[in-house]
């Protein structure tokens, strides 16, 4: 089974651009959640979806949303960026609680 | 909200054992994980504990006092490729999503 996929690997942005990140689940997993991973704050969770509805949401301003799709892919988007946003965006799937990651998306804003 | 601590970064001899400790606080605790992310990749599902006690899964086994709010991951017979950050995540009351500490940078040398 394929695991979880995640595009762009890497994105280089400048402020107050905007970005969209996209993630695809494991096959049969229903539950996408979404983390910003830095060195100073470790890996913050920012919202989760179910069935195409954001179930669970972090301390996170509202430039940064999401939604989901009926083939339970996700997207994220963040807008008007800022320099403190450079950061690897970790995209993970779930079927029963144990959090399946995928590779990342290494975002840096300049 | 919950507070989860563990040690910043701790150094081991290749062959040797290490206990790398979490203690938490939360209320209505409802399981805790323990992740493995190599530098530069994504966390990687090592173990789950919702009961008290003592779970073996090959070179690695996890500890769990809900009393204590206390865990810890127990790694045998060092290898060098078991240098790694090392998260511990505590899931609790009825939020599906759970909440990571700062991880624990694990070096292991010659």
């Amino acid at each position: 089974k394929a695991g979880v996929t995640q595009t762009p690997r890497y994105l280089i942005k400048t402020r107050g651009q905007q970005v969209t990140l996209s993630c695809s689940p494991i096959s049969g997993h229903r539950s996408v959640s979404w983390y910003q991973q830095t060195p100073g704050q470790g890996l913050q969770f920012l919202f989760e979806y179910f069935s195409e509805t954001q179930r669970n949401k972090g301390n996170f301003p509202g430039r940064f949303s999401g939604r989901q799709f009926s083939n339970s892919r996700s997207e994220m988007n963040v807008s008007t960026l800022e320099l403190g946003d450079s950061a690897l965006y970790l995209c993970a799937s779930s079927l029963q609680g144990e959090q399946y990651f995928g590779p990342g998306t290494r975002l840096t804003v300049t | 909200g919950q507070n989860i601590d563990q040690p910043t970064e701790m150094t081991a001899t290749e062959g040797a054992i290490v206990q790398i400790n979490c203690t938490y606080q939360t209320s209505g605790f409802n399981g805790l994980f323990w992740y493995q992310q190599h530098a530069g990749e994504a966390p990687t599902f090592l173990s789950y504990n919702v009961l008290d006690g003592l779970e073996e899964k090959g070179r690695f086994s996890s500890f769990l006092s809900r009393s204590k709010g206390y865990s810890y991951l127990l790694l045998k017979e060092l290898q060098m490729k078991d240098s790694a950050s090392y998260l511990c995540a505590v899931r609790s009351g009825g939020s599906y999503i759970p909440t990571f500490g700062r991880g624990t940078s694990l070096i292991v040398h010659p």
